[in-house]
């Protein structure tokens, strides 16, 4: 069965600061993705990450994927107010059961002056 | 672009009363899923869709019952509502994984059961 875990599941941080969010997974995957929450709204896709070694960067987050590891991170570079949201990595079991996501818990970052 | 369209975005049911849930997609996406969000626990998969006709149960299936008659529709029937039902629901649809794209989400029904 595949499991999720985040990391940590409630984060402050102060504008400027650094932080990294991490995202373990239990079962063989090279497919996964890193989404946006804001309060009462739907998840926004930020990231896809297909493979190995995989790095994508918009703006002030940076993600990555290591298989062997089974881990991925979502590295925030000086933050700001604006950033201030939940966000969901997800992995999905293509191998044998496309289409079926699977969901960490959430990490709930505010991002304070 | 209409994308994931849930209906409704809000409703109350009594205990016992069953109700559907509509979620349909213009993007002619294979795959369709719906899953509950509830606080701490993320979001949990109820059930999915490979394509039209072909249904399958996902981490927490019980008291919900689904169909794909259509590439575009994927109806989730609360068969009983119970108060454990209470919680928000996503309709999502994708491409097969092998794409390499994202799932996109509906806005959300917010279901509370009294």
């Amino acid at each position: 069965e595949l499991k999720v875990e985040q990391n940590p599941l409630f984060l402050s941080m102060q504008e400027e600061k650094n932080y990294t969010i991490y995202c373990n997974y239990s079962t063989t995957s090279d497919r996964l993705y890193w989404y946006r929450q804001d309060p009462g709204k739907s998840l926004e896709s930020l990231f896809v990450l297909l493979s190995n070694g995989a790095v994508k960067q918009e703006g002030r987050l940076m993600a990555s994927l290591d298989t062997k590891a089974r881990l991925s991170t979502l590295h925030i570079t000086a933050a700001v107010h604006d950033l201030s949201a939940t966000y969901f990595c997800a992995v999905d079991m293509w191998y044998n059961q496309g289409g079926k996501l699977i969901f960490g818990q959430g990490t709930e970052l505010s991002v304070k002056p | 672009n209409a994308g994931v369209t849930q209906t409704p975005k809000f409703q109350v049911l009594k205990t016992g009363q069953s109700m559907t849930l509509q979620c349909a997609q213009d993007m002619n996406h294979e795959y369709m899923s719906w899953y509950r969000q509830d606080p701490g626990m993320g979001l949990r998969l109820i059930h999915y869709s490979v394509g039209a006709g072909i249904t399958d149960q996902g981490e927490v299936p019980n008291g919900y019952n689904v169909s794909r008659s259509t590439t575009e529709d994927f109806p989730l029937r609360l068969l009983s509502a119970a108060p454990s039902q209470t919680s928000v629901y996503f309709c999502a649809s994708s491409y097969p994984p092998g794409r390499g794209t994202e799932a996109f989400f509906g806005q959300g029904t917010r279901l509370t059961v009294v």
